[in-house]
């Protein structure tokens, strides 16, 4: 079935380090896939999407390029700062179930 | 802004006793959503729903139930709870079906003893 496999955590980085995450995808066809962050506390939000092949996703710093030949979604940012300090959900839309399908989560901790 | 609100941050329950959970969105969406999320597994879909009255199970619908007599208003149901649905439950809804955004609630943290 659809699936999304994410790199685990948790991931410390010190201020100003480059952040990469992890998230390939299984699916049929090619499904829209999603970045959500989970802030203590809080629910999840939308952080960034893409809908095609070679469609990169952008806000706040953070990219992810959806790549159909390494069927790859990777959440990258060039400086993170201990407020980027969350929980990060790489998610896919199955048209087949007609829902999202996520990943379980990659625990980010930033230190000034 | 989207709105996605739960009747509770916190909850504690006892074993056995019948539980609710509420969500209310103020935007108009069609879909409403019940996930679970536990340290490790991430969040796994109990049930939603894509329009009034209607329902359909998810990954792990046992143990619950669902109601959604209104657009707005979509509740979860733990009919006897048990200490292995102690979670932090999270409501979610979105504008329609398809690959959109789905609007999360703060979560409500349930604790069964």
């Amino acid at each position: 079935g659809d699936s999304v496999t994410q790199m685990e955590g948790p991931v410390t980085l010190s201020e100003e380090a480059f952040l990469t995450i992890n998230c390939t995808y299984t699916a049929t066809g090619y499904p829209s896939l999603f970045w959500y962050v989970q802030y203590p506390g809080e629910g999840l939000q939308l952080l960034l999407k893409a809908t095609k092949a070679d469609d990169k996703g952008s806000n706040k710093g953070f990219e992810a390029t959806y790549r159909k030949e390494t069927t790859s979604f990777h959440l990258e940012k060039g400086s993170v700062q201990v407020s980027d300090s969350a929980v990060y959900f790489c998610a896919g839309w199955s048209s087949t179930l007609g829902r999202l399908y996520f990943g379980r989560g990659t625990q980010l901790t930033v230190w000034p | 802004d989207v709105k996605v609100t739960q009747s509770s941050r916190y909850l504690v329950k006892r074993t056995g006793e019948k539980v609710f959970l509420e969500c209310v969105q103020d935007m108009d969406h069609e879909n409403m959503f019940w996930y679970r999320q536990d340290p490790g597994l991430g969040l796994r879909l109990i049930y939603f729903s894509y329009d009034v009255k209607m329902k359909e199970k998810g990954d792990i619908p046992e143990g619950y139930s669902v109601s959604r007599e209104k657009k707005e208003r979509f509740s979860l149901i733990l009919e006897s709870a048990s200490t292995n649905q102690t979670s932090m439950y999270l409501c979610a809804s979105s504008l329609q079906s398809g690959p959109y955004e789905q609007y999360f609630g703060p979560g409500t943290r349930l604790t069964v003893t």
